[in-house]
């Protein structure tokens, strides 16, 4: 069975600083990562996904995730902070198997301080 | 292209009485999932739906049901509404041919609130 583990609910930086938000996933085959965002009072926008190949992905608005087989983990991160990535963040994992079945993460929220 | 939508936005009924949500995906998509979120319970996948075929079920009681039509746009329906299906629920759309790892485009979201 998949799983995600999304390290701390909660994560504050100071603009300008380094984001990291850290996911572990669980899955018995090789599997189908991503990262999303909600800001409040609307759905999921997608970040980044890695499906095959390089393991470094990048996204929008500046965030890149790791795919790491052997911590398996993908931890997003930013290299600085902006206002305007207060959000919460889901990691979700996907072992392509039979469809768009996708396991979430708890979440974690993000604030930036001025 | 226009987004997925979902209608309505807000909804509050009362405990017994049932409910349709209704999703429209983004025109070409065949793939339609739909996904409870809830404070205490976090995003949990209740169905999907392509070319009007349940393709994946959650974990969820046979009170929550949908339905895909010829024209992708999918329904959802909760019988006997319980305090607990008190949620926002979002609906994603995929591709075309709704391949692994395609991504997903989220709508807004429904708020239900159950009294």
């Amino acid at each position: 069975a998949q799983s995600v583990t999304q390290l701390g609910s909660h994560v504050s930086v100071s603009e300008g600083a380094l984001v990291l938000l850290r996911c572990n996933y669980s899955s018995s085959v090789p599997p189908y990562l991503f990262w999303y965002v909600q800001y409040p009072n609307q759905g999921l926008q997608l970040l980044l996904k890695y499906t095959t190949g390089a393991t470094l992905v990048k996204g929008i608005n500046g965030f890149e995730a790791e795919f790491k087989k052997s911590e398996t983990s993908f931890h997003l991160t930013k290299p600085s902070a902006h206002m305007s990535d207060a959000a919460e963040y889901f990691c979700a994992v996907s072992d392509g198997t039979g469809g768009f079945k996708t396991i979430f993460g708890a979440g974690t929220r993000l604030f930036v301080k001025a | 292209k226009a987004g997925v939508t979902q209608t309505p936005r807000y909804l509050i009924k009362t405990r017994g009485q049932q409910v349709t949500l209704s999703c429209s995906p983004i025109s070409g998509h065949r793939s339609v999932s739909w996904y409870q979120q809830t404070p205490g319970q976090g995003l949990q996948f209740l169905f999907e739906y392509f070319s009007e075929t349940q393709r994946n079920k959650g974990n969820f009681p046979g009170r929550f049901s949908g339905r895909q039509f010829s024209n992708s746009r999918s329904e959802m329906n909760v019988s006997t509404l319980e305090l607990g299906d008190s949620a926002l629920y979002l609906c994603a759309s995929s591709s075309v041919t709704g391949q692994r790892g395609e991504t997903q485009y989220f709508g807004p979201g429904t708020r239900l609130l159950v009294l």
